[in-house]
């Protein structure tokens, strides 16, 4: 079945960077786009953005650009985020989640989708 | 900028209770609205997209309408396994938003 395993909880400290992967099965990894989104405690789920997986074009939501990377290694079917300079207020559960339909569908490129399925989640905690 | 504001927060039911939650874009984003069910330290599971097309493999008691701007969940006749948060996420445009979720708990 489609599925989406995302690497282990981790711990940084303020100012240093994180790197979670999303390790894709089930379905042809360069087909979807895999988007990024996160909820800190208490807050409601924040997209922030989408990686082609066939091409590797991005986008990101603007509160994060500059910020982070996404990245993606087709021989492995694994997506990678990376959040830089870290802050206590990035302490959150970040989620990989596949689009909905495949990228030939999109005839601009642009992913503006439901997700289905999404990882289980990584935890990141920032702490000092 | 849209806005998703979800309603209520938290919401107390019987098993075989019809509840339903509501979500309101503080725009137009057409039929473009999803929902998902979400439990303690689980992804969120897809139930509903463009606003009334459910899922496959996801139960008939659930249900999803609009009008205008405002969504509508409906679960017809709670089960034991639909207690869990819900939120709405909306498609149409950029940035991608999601409500802030309601908490479907057992009375």
């Amino acid at each position: 079945q489609v599925q989406l395993v995302q690497s282990g909880a981790e711990v940084k400290k303020p100012g240093a960077s994180v790197k979670v992967s999303c390790k894709a099965s089930g379905y042809s990894f360069t087909t979807y786009a895999i988007h990024w989104v996160r909820q800190a405690p208490g807050q409601r789920l924040e997209w922030m953005g989408w990686i082609n997986s066939g091409n590797g074009n991005t986008k990101y939501s603007q509160k994060f650009q500059g910020r982070v990377t996404f990245t993606r290694d087709t021989s492995a079917s694994t997506a990678y985020m990376e959040l830089s300079s870290l802050r206590s207020e990035d302490t959150a559960v970040y989620y990989c989640a596949r689009d909905s339909r495949a990228i030939y569908y999109y005839a601009s490129g642009s992913f503006l989708s439901w997700f289905n399925p999404w990882g289980q989640g990584t935890l990141v905690t920032v702490s000092s | 900028d849209i806005q998703m504001t979800q309603s209520p927060s938290t919401l107390s039911a019987s098993v075989g209770d019809r509840v339903t939650i509501t979500c309101r874009a503080s725009q137009s984003i057409s039929s473009w609205l999803a929902w998902y069910q979400q439990k303690p330290g689980k992804a969120p599971n897809l139930l509903i997209y463009d606003a009334s097309s459910l899922e496959s493999g996801v139960p008939s008691r659930f249900s999803g309408s609009r009008s205008g701007t405002e969504f509508t969940l409906t679960i017809s006749s709670l089960q034991p396994d639909d207690f869990a948060t819900y939120f709405c996420q909306q498609y149409n445009s950029y940035p991608v938003a999601f409500g802030q979720g309601t908490r479907l708990e057992i009375k």
